[in-house]
This record gives structure tokens, C-alpha cells and sequence, in this order.
């Protein structure tokens, strides 16, 4: 099956420093990205996703990229926020089957001041 | 907020007891996805139910089954259970007609097994 492997597990910046979150996933029929952020006592929130015939996607802050050849996606955070700081995961899921995601191990995000 | 409601948020039980975990999907959605999130674990699927029927299995134990109800929402069924079904157990729904796997999560039952 799928296995998605990220890092780092721990992440910490300076507030206004960029933060950058890598997975890679095994299964080349995978087509759907998503990341997710789960702040402490709350259900991951969906904050950006991006399918498999895009190669980069902005929205404000939040950058995410996809290498299918590499089978390589990564998150991107500009100019942090102290709000930033949460666990974020990654996800991968393919056609069928459910379609279920399957998850990365999480990175703990903290932004200093 | 996803529109995604779960009760109960906190759930203490003791071993070998039976819980059941709801939860209603946003306004529209037809698919259901149950996961479980421990420690040691991360976050982990479930099972899936679409209009009413099973359509994926994940890992999930035996002692535990689910089912979706005519009015879409969802229940959640753990059975003689062990301290390690200890988790948070989160449910997700996607809408209708996507074709791609946007999910959205509910705030989660977090199950304390004493």
C-alpha cells in the first residue's frame, strides 16, 4: 500500500523566517496532496492541496510543489506567524479504493518570537 | 469550523466496555471516513461508508464496527475495549461528485480507556 514518509518530525523558526515541510510517497497512482493543520485539542484543518497535473500551488503565505518524477511534495511557509505553530501533516491518496489519505507522521512547527 | 460535528468530545471507559462515537458530516456529503490518531500511531483510516454502504476497510480491529444512517450521519462502535484503543478518534467527510479526495475533519472524540 501508500506509505508517506515527512520531515522533519520538529521544526522550529524566527518569526518572519520561512518554514518548508517534505514528504515523499511510495505509490505513483497517488494524484491528491493535501496538507493538513492540527492545532492542540482540534481536528486537522485542510489548508492547501494540490493534484497531480500541477506542478506548484500559492495561496497567501502557503506554497505547496510536487515532483511526481521524484514522487517528492513539500510545503511551504513564508514570513511566519506565532500563529503558525501547530503539527502539520501531509497526505496522499490515489483513485479508488476508498479513496482514503494516507498520512505522514506529523512535524511540530513552533514559531519563536 | 468544517461543518463536521462529532459527540461526545470526551469519552472515559473502562476495559472491556462498549462505546459508540457519532458524528455528522457537513451539509451535502455523502462520504464518511473514520480515523483513528494515537501517538504511536499518527493518524490511521478506518473504514468508509458512502450513501449508507461500506466502501473501504482499513485497520481497523475487529471489535470495532460502524454504520451510516438513512440521515447521513455516522456511529462509531468500539467493543471490549483496551487501554491501547486509547485515541482520538476523528471522522471526515468529502463532498459528492469530486474527483479528487478533499476531506474535512471534524473536532474529534478523544477516548480514554481506564
Amino acid at each position: 500500500g501508500e506509505n508517506v514518509e515527512q520531515h522533519p518530525s520538529t521544526l522550529s523558526v524566527q518569526e518572519g523566517d520561512s518554514a518548508v515541510i517534505k514528504c515523499t510517497y511510495s505509490d505513483s497512482a497517488s494524484n491528491y496532496f493535501p496538507w493538513y493543520k492540527q492545532e492542540l485539542g482540534k481536528g486537522p484543518q485542510l489548508i492547501i492541496d494540490i493534484r497531480s497535473n500541477v506542478g506548484e500551488k500559492k495561496d497567501q503565505r502557503i506554497a505547496v510543489t510536487l515532483n511526481k518524477t521524484a514522487k517528492h511534495f513539500s510545503l511551504h511557509i513564508t514570513e511566519t506567524q506565532p500563529e503558525d505553530s501547530a503539527v502539520y501533516f501531509c497526505a496522499a491518496s490515489k483513485p479508488g479504493g476508498g479513496n482514503k489519505l494516507t498520512f505522514g507522521t506529523g512535524t511540530q512547527l513552533k514559531v519563536e518570537l | 469550523d468544517s461543518g463536521v460535528t462529532q459527540t461526545p468530545k470526551h469519552l472515559i471507559t473502562a476495559t472491556g466496555q462498549r462505546v459508540t462515537l457519532r458524528c455528522s458530516p457537513r451539509s451535502g456529503d455523502l462520504s464518511v471516513y473514520w480515523y483513528q490518531q494515537s501517538l504511536d500511531q499518527g493518524l490511521q483510516f478506518l473504514i468508509q461508508y458512502y450513501n449508507g454502504e461500506e466502501r473501504a476497510k482499513g485497520n481497523i480491529l475487529e471489535r470495532f464496527s460502524a454504520q451510516q444512517f438513512p440521515d447521513l450521519h455516522s456511529e462509531l462502535n468500539l467493543s471490549s475495549l483496551e487501554l491501547g484503543d486509547s485515541a482520538l478518534y476523528f471522522c471526515a467527510s468529502r463532498a459528492p461528485g469530486t474527483g479528487y479526495n478533499e476531506q474535512f475533519f471534524g473536532p474529534g472524540t478523544r477516548l480514554t480507556v481506564l
